[in-house]
């Protein structure tokens, strides 16, 4: 069964600082693997996917990787900032269509 | 486009009680996917649908909840009778393509059972 893990579970960084969100899935054979933030008390949004044949995406400040055969995605974050404050999940797109997310990292950019 | 809208945003009611959950998907979006968030299990797939016929409701908890697409722009999402274990954010997504395709999601709808 597929399993998707977050660490950290919590970060708090001062505002400025470059930092890394890690993801990791137990089975590699997946169609995608994609990140979101979730904001208090709302529904997701879509920051990067990542094809199963791809190996980073970039979006602004946002850079995420894909290293299928170990299990592995990150997304980073340059030069963060206070608004980046959020919820980041990342989700895995299995084979048989499925979706599995992982728990989470809760980020505190703090001013 | 509006997004992807879910109605109504906060739903409290009594165990026993039947609970209809509403989505209308971003216009022109073929897939359309239901998911459930608790403290305890995260985020889970209950049913997605192609084209308004529902493909894999194996994420269904169980037969008291129910998922229905009459058409291309309306879902429902009941449950009969609920329970308070059933209390979750319950969101509702919609996509262009399943596997190419990012999932654009709605507000959610925070469901307390009593």
């Amino acid at each position: 069964k597929q399993e998707v893990t977050q660490i950290p579970a919590a970060l708090s960084v001062p505002e400025g600082e470059n930092l890394v969100l890690n993801c990791s899935f137990t089975d590699s054979a997946i169609y995608n693997l994609q990140w979101f933030r979730q904001d208090p008390g709302k529904g997701l949004t879509s920051l990067l996917l990542i094809q199963s044949s791809q190996r980073e995406q970039t979006s602004g400040r946002l850079n995420a990787s894909l290293d299928k055969s170990s299990g592995r995605s990150t997304l980073y974050i340059a030069a963060s900032q206070p608004g980046d404050s959020a919820t980041y999940l990342c989700a895995v797109r299995l084979r048989n269509n499925d979706m599995r997310f992982g728990a989470g990292t809760r980020l505190t950019v703090k001013p | 486009d509006a997004g992807v809208i879910q109605s109504p945003r906060h739903e409290v009611t009594e165990m026993g009680q039947e609970v209809t959950l509403r989505c209308k998907p971003i216009s022109g979006h073929d897939y359309l996917f239901w998911y459930r968030q608790t403290m305890m299990r995260g985020l889970e797939l209950l049913i997605y649908f192609n084209n308004n016929v529902p493909i894999d409701d194996s994420g269904m908890p169980e037969d008291r909840f129910s998922a229905k697409m009459p058409n291309a722009s309306f879902s429902t999402l009941k449950i009969q009778p609920s329970e308070p274990r059933d209390s979750a954010v319950y969101f509702c997504a919609s996509s262009l393509f399943l596997t190419t395709d990012t999932q654009y999601f709605g507000p959610g709808t925070r469901l307390t059972v009593l």
